[in-house]
């Protein structure tokens, strides 16, 4: 079974842009998460979608949002991006939900925000 | 509120050394799950053990042993004869159920360094 995949692997933006991160997730996974990863705050829940819908948020401001699409693969954006948002940004699929299947990763997409 | 500490930052052994990462967490859910994850320079974080909360029977995988304790809330990582190869950043993971949803709260990550 393929793995996780997450495009691009590498981003440049400027501030004030705005980006969009994919992710595929293992084949029969219905759950997808993203997590964002920095030096300062280490590995922080953003979202999780299962069946299309948003099931859960962390606390991240409203110009991070997500979204899934039928086929379970997702999208992550980014508006008006800033420096701190210079991150390597994790996307993760599962199962199912009840937070009790384990995760599986992607590479990573790492932005950097200049 | 639910928290993952991983009070070593970072730690260095010689290959053949054993070595036990610890993990403490707290979390007011009866029912969680407990995780540990290794990250190596590829940056991909790559599942190791999931334990659920009403299971405390200690696992052996390999060289990979893990020991999880409900009196401490603790869930510590043992690697016997650790090898170069198990250099990396080891990441202890909570999950909790009553959200519904999967969200990983995680701990900073202990970096093992195994030199040769």
């Amino acid at each position: 079974k393929a793995g996780v995949t997450q495009t691009p692997r590498y981003l440049i933006k400027t501030r004030g842009q705005q980006v969009t991160l994919s992710c595929s997730p293992i084949s029969g996974h219905r759950s997808v998460s993203w997590y964002q990863q920095t030096p300062g705050q280490g590995l922080q829940f953003l979202f999780e979608y299962f069946s299309e819908t948003q099931r859960n948020k962390g606390n991240f401001p409203g110009r991070f949002s997500g979204r899934q699409f039928s086929n379970s693969r997702s999208e992550m954006n980014v508006s008006t991006l800033e420096l701190g948002d210079s991150a390597l940004y994790l996307c993760a699929s599962s199962l199912g939900g009840s937070g009790k299947y384990e995760q599986y990763f992607g590479p990573g997409t790492r932005l950097t925000v200049t | 509120a639910q928290k993952v500490t991983q009070a070593q930052t970072e730690i260095s052994v010689v290959e053949k050394e054993d070595v036990t990462l610890d993990c403490v967490y707290e979390t007011r859910d009866t029912t969680y799950y407990l995780f540990w994850y290794k990250q190596p320079p590829s940056g991909e974080l790559v599942f190791l053990i999931r334990r659920n909360s009403f299971d405390e029977q200690n696992e052996i995988s390999g060289r990979y042993s893990w020991n999880f304790q409900k009196s401490t809330s603790s869930f510590n990582f043992t690697i016997t004869a650790s090898q170069v190869v198990d250099s990396a950043v080891y990441f202890c993971a909570l999950s909790e159920t009553t959200t519904g949803a999967n969200n990983l709260f995680f701990g900073t990550g202990t970096r093992l360094t195994v030199i040769p």
